[in-house]
């Protein structure tokens, strides 16, 4: 079946870096969503993507849908301590179709 | 933005027993809502699709009998745990599909069950 896979795994960055990672799929995806969850939470949504090579931003999030539809890419910059948190990527091809969840990305941000 | 409750947030039972979890859409008529479970440290893994008014899609290797979904209205499912196991202990979380916002689910912020 589809399978996303989300890299890296874990991340420990300073306060103030820069942080990139990123989501493959084996198949392509029309539609790719950032979400980030805090412990003990439900995700929340960061971005949406909807058109191959679109570039969105949310605040200091900057997310990429890949021009082959197979990737998709999240950037943030300037951490602050709240930024930590789990990041999942998920997709989607049709919206009829169910939402594949990546394995997400665990982030941490040392003061 | 859509807002998605769930109730309760967090419940301990006892092993046989059965725990009725909700979810609401607050602000939004919500047609699709669909429930998944997420062990620690692992992503979230769908269980069941619940459309209003009809009988909820599980996925493979979710047993329905187990797992009673009811969506009784367009603002509410349940999910059911039945003769809970402590192998059921999980964080359950609901989402919920806007009517206009066909591409977006909602979440809610989870329900912690914990099975003795």
């Amino acid at each position: 079946g589809q399978q996303l896979n989300q890299s890296p795994q874990s991340m420990f960055i300073q306060e103030g870096e820069d942080v990139s990672m990123n989501c493959t799929s084996s198949s392509i995806f029309n539609t790719w969503l950032w979400y980030k969850q805090d412990p003990g939470e439900g995700p929340v949504l960061l971005i949406a993507l909807y058109k191959a090579g679109e570039l969105t931003s949310n605040g200091r999030l900057t997310a990429q849908f890949g021009i082959t539809r197979k990737d998709s890419f999240l950037n943030i910059s300037a951490s602050i301590p709240s930024d930590v948190g789990i990041y999942f990527c998920a997709g989607y091809k049709t919206s009829y179709d169910k939402v594949i969840f990546g394995p997400g990305t665990s982030l941490s941000v040392i003061p | 933005g859509a807002v998605v409750s769930q109730h309760p947030s967090w419940v301990i039972c006892k092993s046989g027993t059965s725990v009725k979890i909700e979810c609401r859409s607050l602000d939004f008529q919500a047609t699709t809502m669909f429930w998944y479970r997420q062990f620690p440290k692992q992503s979230l893994m769908l269980m069941a699709t619940s459309n209003e008014g009809s009988k909820a899609t599980y996925e493979q290797g979710v047993e329905k009998d187990k797992f009673l979904i009811n969506h009784a209205s367009l603002t509410l499912s349940t999910l059911t745990v039945t003769s809970a196991h402590p192998e059921d202990s999980s964080f359950y979380i609901c989402s919920a599909r806007a009517p206009r916002e066909l591409d977006t689910q909602y979440f809610g912020p989870g329900t912690r069950l914990t099975v003795l």
